[in-house]
Protein backbone atom coordinates (compact mmCIF):
# COMPACT_ATOMS: atom_id res chain seq x y z
CA UNK A 1 0.00 0.00 0.00
CA UNK A 2 1.00 3.47 -0.41
CA UNK A 3 -0.05 7.14 0.58
CA UNK A 4 1.41 10.33 0.32
CA UNK A 5 0.95 13.44 2.92
CA UNK A 6 1.30 16.72 2.02
CA UNK A 7 1.41 18.93 5.37
CA UNK A 8 -0.10 22.68 4.26
CA UNK A 9 -3.04 22.48 2.40
CA UNK A 10 -2.04 26.69 1.22
CA UNK A 11 0.95 28.05 1.75
CA UNK A 12 2.01 31.90 0.52
CA UNK A 13 5.02 32.93 0.22
CA UNK A 14 6.62 36.54 -1.20
CA UNK A 15 7.40 37.28 -4.82
CA UNK A 16 11.00 36.22 -4.72
CA UNK A 17 10.95 34.46 -1.67
CA UNK A 18 12.06 30.79 -0.86
CA UNK A 19 8.97 28.48 -1.49
CA UNK A 20 8.85 24.63 0.32
CA UNK A 21 6.05 22.60 -0.43
CA UNK A 22 6.25 19.37 1.83
CA UNK A 23 5.55 15.89 1.08
CA UNK A 24 5.93 12.63 3.47
CA UNK A 25 5.46 9.56 1.58
CA UNK A 26 4.73 5.91 2.69
CA UNK A 27 5.12 3.09 0.53
CA UNK A 28 5.89 -0.99 1.08
CA UNK A 29 8.01 -1.29 -1.98
CA UNK A 30 10.60 0.91 -3.58
CA UNK A 31 8.67 4.12 -4.50
CA UNK A 32 8.81 6.31 -7.56
CA UNK A 33 8.45 9.91 -6.74
CA UNK A 34 6.39 12.78 -8.65
CA UNK A 35 5.40 16.16 -8.44
CA UNK A 36 2.61 17.93 -10.72
CA UNK A 37 1.31 20.80 -10.96
CA UNK A 38 -2.47 22.24 -11.45
CA UNK A 39 -3.71 25.68 -12.77
CA UNK A 40 -6.99 26.65 -12.87
CA UNK A 41 -9.48 24.57 -14.94
CA UNK A 42 -6.37 22.63 -16.56
CA UNK A 43 -5.12 19.06 -16.18
CA UNK A 44 -1.59 18.43 -14.63
CA UNK A 45 2.17 19.07 -15.74
CA UNK A 46 4.45 16.80 -14.27
CA UNK A 47 7.18 19.24 -12.60
CA UNK A 48 9.98 17.17 -11.88
CA UNK A 49 9.94 12.57 -10.75
CA UNK A 50 12.68 10.61 -8.58
CA UNK A 51 12.85 7.05 -9.88
CA UNK A 52 15.83 5.70 -7.92
CA UNK A 53 18.36 7.76 -9.47
CA UNK A 54 19.85 10.81 -8.05
CA UNK A 55 18.34 12.07 -4.88
CA UNK A 56 17.98 15.41 -5.82
CA UNK A 57 15.87 16.11 -8.67
CA UNK A 58 15.75 18.84 -10.84
CA UNK A 59 12.65 19.87 -12.80
CA UNK A 60 10.84 22.71 -14.68
CA UNK A 61 10.18 26.50 -14.15
CA UNK A 62 13.22 26.03 -11.57
CA UNK A 63 12.18 23.64 -9.23
CA UNK A 64 13.70 20.61 -7.18
CA UNK A 65 13.65 18.28 -5.18
CA UNK A 66 15.04 15.92 -2.86
CA UNK A 67 14.46 11.90 -1.86
CA UNK A 68 15.14 11.76 1.60
CA UNK A 69 14.84 7.68 2.91
CA UNK A 70 15.49 7.84 6.10
CA UNK A 71 12.59 10.81 6.62
CA UNK A 72 10.62 8.88 3.48
CA UNK A 73 10.43 12.83 2.51
CA UNK A 74 10.49 14.92 -0.83
CA UNK A 75 9.88 18.24 -0.36
CA UNK A 76 9.43 20.46 -3.26
CA UNK A 77 11.78 23.57 -3.13
CA UNK A 78 12.32 26.91 -5.58
CA UNK A 79 14.45 29.50 -4.93
CA UNK A 80 12.49 32.49 -5.75
CA UNK A 81 8.96 32.62 -6.47
CA UNK A 82 7.31 34.32 -9.28
CA UNK A 83 4.13 35.34 -9.88
CA UNK A 84 3.54 32.59 -12.18
CA UNK A 85 4.04 29.86 -9.47
CA UNK A 86 0.47 30.56 -8.46
CA UNK A 87 -1.60 27.31 -8.60
CA UNK A 88 -2.25 23.81 -6.83
CA UNK A 89 0.91 21.02 -6.16
CA UNK A 90 -0.01 17.50 -5.80
CA UNK A 91 2.81 15.01 -4.82
CA UNK A 92 2.14 11.42 -6.14
CA UNK A 93 3.95 8.26 -5.58
CA UNK A 94 3.75 4.79 -7.58
CA UNK A 95 6.04 1.58 -7.13
CA UNK A 96 9.08 1.41 -8.91
CA UNK A 97 7.80 -2.37 -10.92
CA UNK A 98 5.03 -3.55 -13.45
CA UNK A 99 1.89 -3.65 -11.67
CA UNK A 100 2.70 -0.90 -9.19
CA UNK A 101 1.89 1.66 -12.10
CA UNK A 102 -1.31 3.67 -10.43
CA UNK A 103 -0.53 6.96 -9.10
CA UNK A 104 -1.39 7.71 -5.42
CA UNK A 105 -2.15 11.38 -4.66
CA UNK A 106 -1.97 13.72 -2.02
CA UNK A 107 -4.46 15.99 -1.13
CA UNK A 108 -2.57 19.38 -2.75
CA UNK A 109 -1.35 22.26 -1.79
CA UNK A 110 -2.81 25.66 -3.08
CA UNK A 111 0.46 28.54 -3.39
CA UNK A 112 -0.35 31.66 -3.77
CA UNK A 113 2.82 34.17 -4.42
CA UNK A 114 1.91 37.51 -2.53
CA UNK A 115 3.11 40.91 -4.81
CA UNK B 1 4.66 16.92 -30.68
CA UNK B 2 0.80 16.14 -28.94
CA UNK B 3 0.23 15.85 -25.80
CA UNK B 4 -2.77 13.53 -24.20
CA UNK B 5 -6.14 14.59 -25.38
CA UNK B 6 -9.54 14.15 -24.43
CA UNK B 7 -12.77 14.55 -25.58
CA UNK B 8 -15.21 16.20 -24.74
CA UNK B 9 -14.16 19.30 -22.54
CA UNK B 10 -17.45 19.60 -20.64
CA UNK B 11 -20.22 17.44 -20.27
CA UNK B 12 -23.46 17.85 -18.39
CA UNK B 13 -25.80 15.11 -17.72
CA UNK B 14 -28.44 14.06 -15.34
CA UNK B 15 -28.84 11.46 -12.84
CA UNK B 16 -29.30 8.14 -13.97
CA UNK B 17 -27.96 8.56 -17.65
CA UNK B 18 -25.11 7.07 -18.99
CA UNK B 19 -21.42 8.87 -20.12
CA UNK B 20 -18.60 7.63 -22.57
CA UNK B 21 -15.18 10.10 -22.09
CA UNK B 22 -12.62 9.51 -24.66
CA UNK B 23 -8.96 9.53 -24.45
CA UNK B 24 -5.88 9.89 -27.15
CA UNK B 25 -2.79 8.63 -25.95
CA UNK B 26 0.84 10.16 -26.84
CA UNK B 27 2.17 8.75 -29.70
CA UNK B 28 4.23 5.64 -28.99
CA UNK B 29 2.60 5.35 -25.58
CA UNK B 30 0.88 1.72 -24.92
CA UNK B 31 -0.49 2.50 -21.67
CA UNK B 32 -3.43 4.85 -20.40
CA UNK B 33 -4.77 5.38 -17.03
CA UNK B 34 -8.09 7.56 -15.46
CA UNK B 35 -8.47 9.06 -12.72
CA UNK B 36 -11.25 11.34 -10.91
CA UNK B 37 -10.69 14.39 -9.28
CA UNK B 38 -13.25 15.53 -7.38
CA UNK B 39 -13.50 19.39 -6.61
CA UNK B 40 -10.40 20.03 -3.80
CA UNK B 41 -9.45 17.06 -4.01
CA UNK B 42 -6.33 15.31 -5.05
CA UNK B 43 -7.36 12.62 -8.62
CA UNK B 44 -8.34 9.23 -7.23
CA UNK B 45 -7.03 6.01 -9.74
CA UNK B 46 -9.97 4.89 -11.71
CA UNK B 47 -8.21 2.20 -14.06
CA UNK B 48 -5.18 1.24 -15.82
CA UNK B 49 -4.96 -0.46 -19.09
CA UNK B 50 -1.83 -1.78 -21.12
CA UNK B 51 -1.54 -3.15 -24.39
CA UNK B 52 -5.36 -3.77 -24.66
CA UNK B 53 -5.54 -5.48 -20.85
CA UNK B 54 -7.15 -4.44 -17.59
CA UNK B 55 -3.77 -3.86 -15.51
CA UNK B 56 -5.50 -2.04 -12.20
CA UNK B 57 -8.63 -0.81 -11.16
CA UNK B 58 -9.03 1.32 -8.26
CA UNK B 59 -11.74 1.45 -5.24
CA UNK B 60 -14.87 2.62 -7.78
CA UNK B 61 -18.64 0.52 -8.10
CA UNK B 62 -18.63 -1.49 -11.53
CA UNK B 63 -21.07 1.21 -12.50
CA UNK B 64 -17.41 2.52 -14.06
CA UNK B 65 -15.78 0.41 -16.99
CA UNK B 66 -13.04 1.18 -19.66
CA UNK B 67 -11.69 -0.27 -22.42
CA UNK B 68 -8.84 0.38 -24.80
CA UNK B 69 -8.34 0.10 -28.54
CA UNK B 70 -5.55 -1.49 -30.60
CA UNK B 71 -4.64 2.69 -30.98
CA UNK B 72 -3.97 2.78 -27.84
CA UNK B 73 -6.79 5.17 -27.22
CA UNK B 74 -9.38 4.72 -24.52
CA UNK B 75 -12.59 5.00 -23.65
CA UNK B 76 -14.43 5.47 -19.87
CA UNK B 77 -17.79 4.84 -18.99
CA UNK B 78 -20.08 5.34 -16.40
CA UNK B 79 -23.39 4.26 -16.03
CA UNK B 80 -26.37 5.00 -13.91
CA UNK B 81 -25.04 8.65 -13.77
CA UNK B 82 -25.34 9.83 -9.36
CA UNK B 83 -24.87 13.52 -8.69
CA UNK B 84 -21.26 12.47 -7.02
CA UNK B 85 -19.20 11.31 -10.01
CA UNK B 86 -19.13 15.22 -10.82
CA UNK B 87 -15.79 15.84 -11.36
CA UNK B 88 -12.73 16.35 -13.00
CA UNK B 89 -11.90 13.04 -15.16
CA UNK B 90 -8.60 13.05 -16.00
CA UNK B 91 -6.54 10.93 -18.55
CA UNK B 92 -2.79 9.74 -18.34
CA UNK B 93 -0.26 8.02 -20.82
CA UNK B 94 2.68 6.35 -20.05
CA UNK B 95 5.89 5.01 -21.70
CA UNK B 96 6.85 2.00 -19.13
CA UNK B 97 6.96 2.94 -15.67
CA UNK B 98 9.10 6.42 -15.38
CA UNK B 99 6.21 9.35 -15.56
CA UNK B 100 2.46 9.50 -16.63
CA UNK B 101 1.71 12.64 -18.38
CA UNK B 102 -2.32 13.92 -18.20
CA UNK B 103 -4.28 15.65 -20.44
CA UNK B 104 -6.50 18.45 -19.98
CA UNK B 105 -9.55 16.64 -18.44
CA UNK B 106 -13.49 16.11 -18.93
CA UNK B 107 -15.24 18.16 -16.49
CA UNK B 108 -18.51 16.56 -16.16
CA UNK B 109 -21.50 18.06 -14.24
CA UNK B 110 -23.91 15.73 -13.41
CA UNK B 111 -28.14 17.52 -12.63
Amino acid sequence: AQSVTQLGSHVSVSEGALVLLRCNYSSSVPPYLFWYVQYPNQGLQLLLKYTSAATLVKGINGFEAEFKKSETSFHLTKHSAHMSDAAEYFCAVSGANFGNEKLTFGTGTRLTIIP
Amino acid sequence: DAGVTQSPTHLIKTRGQHVTLRCSPISGHKSVSWYQQVLGQGPQFIFQYYEKEERGRGNFPDRFSARQFPNYSSELNVNALLLGDSALYLCASSFGLEAQYFGPGTRLTVL
